[in-house]
């Protein structure tokens, strides 16, 4: 059973620039396991932002990127803005199906 | 303007039934594999199951398996999830999702397994 792990909280300035990273317990991250990022706001479904590792969506903003980091997934944000306050989740790919990770509550303050 | 909507949530005593449904419309849901994913209230998300284009494959959580079935209606832009032998931890917000990247994705609808 793979468990994918996430920085539980962060807290970032406006403006500043945040990184959330995804582990998984099997190993390395790599892009097999076509890392997925989402974001979620309270009451709201998840909206898609990252695929395969650093592929933005047409409405993804400018501000997200997507990489592989030590091994990790990472999701940065550059210029964060007080509407990115939210919950990130990661997404890998385990060979038998998908797995999320915790979550990551982003707050901007 | 793609659009996903989920029904057939409701309230359920353990070890019931419900069929879950996923309208799908304002994209070529035949040509795309879809998804359900579940969130418990307060909680972070689980995949539960996911199916292909023609659904010839279907892969599911551990947890899920040899209860819930994923289906798919091309003709219909429909896609459904049967939830047998229903658990009090399934009690969840259900989402349906899809695309080439789990692009999009519904409001959910809720399913409480409770006596």
């Amino acid at each position: 059973q793979t468990v994918v792990t996430q920085e539980p909280s962060l807290t970032v300035s406006p403006g500043g620039t945040v990184t959330l990273t995804c582990a998984s317990s099997t190993g390395a991250v790599t892009s097999d396991n076509y890392p997925n990022w989402f974001q979620q706001k309270p009451g709201q479904a998840p909206r898609a932002l990252i695929y395969t590792t650093s592929n933005k969506h047409s409405w993804t903003p400018a501000r997200f990127s997507g990489s592989l980091l030590g091994g990790k997934a990472a999701l940065t944000v550059s210029g964060v803005q007080p509407e990115d306050e939210a919950e990130y989740y990661c997404l890998l790919h385990n060979g038998a199906g998908w797995v999320f990770g915790g979550g990551t509550k982003l707050t901007v303050l | 303007e793609v659009e996903l909507v989920e029904s057939g949530g409701g309230l359920v005593q353990p070890g019931g039934s419900l069929r879950l449904s996923c309208a799908a419309s304002g994209f070529t849901f035949s040509s795309y594999w879809m998804t359900w994913v579940r969130q418990t209230p307060g909680k972070g998300l689980e995949w539960v199951a996911t199916i292909n284009q023609d659904g010839s494959e279907n892969y599911y959580v551990d947890s899920v398996k040899g209860r819930f079935t994923i289906s798919r209606d091309n003709a219909k832009n429909s896609l459904y999830l049967q939830l047998n032998s229903l658990r009090a931890e399934d009690t969840a917000v259900y989402y349906c999702g899809g695309g080439s990247w789990f692009d999009y994705w519904g409001q959910g609808t809720l399913v409480t397994v409770s006596s």
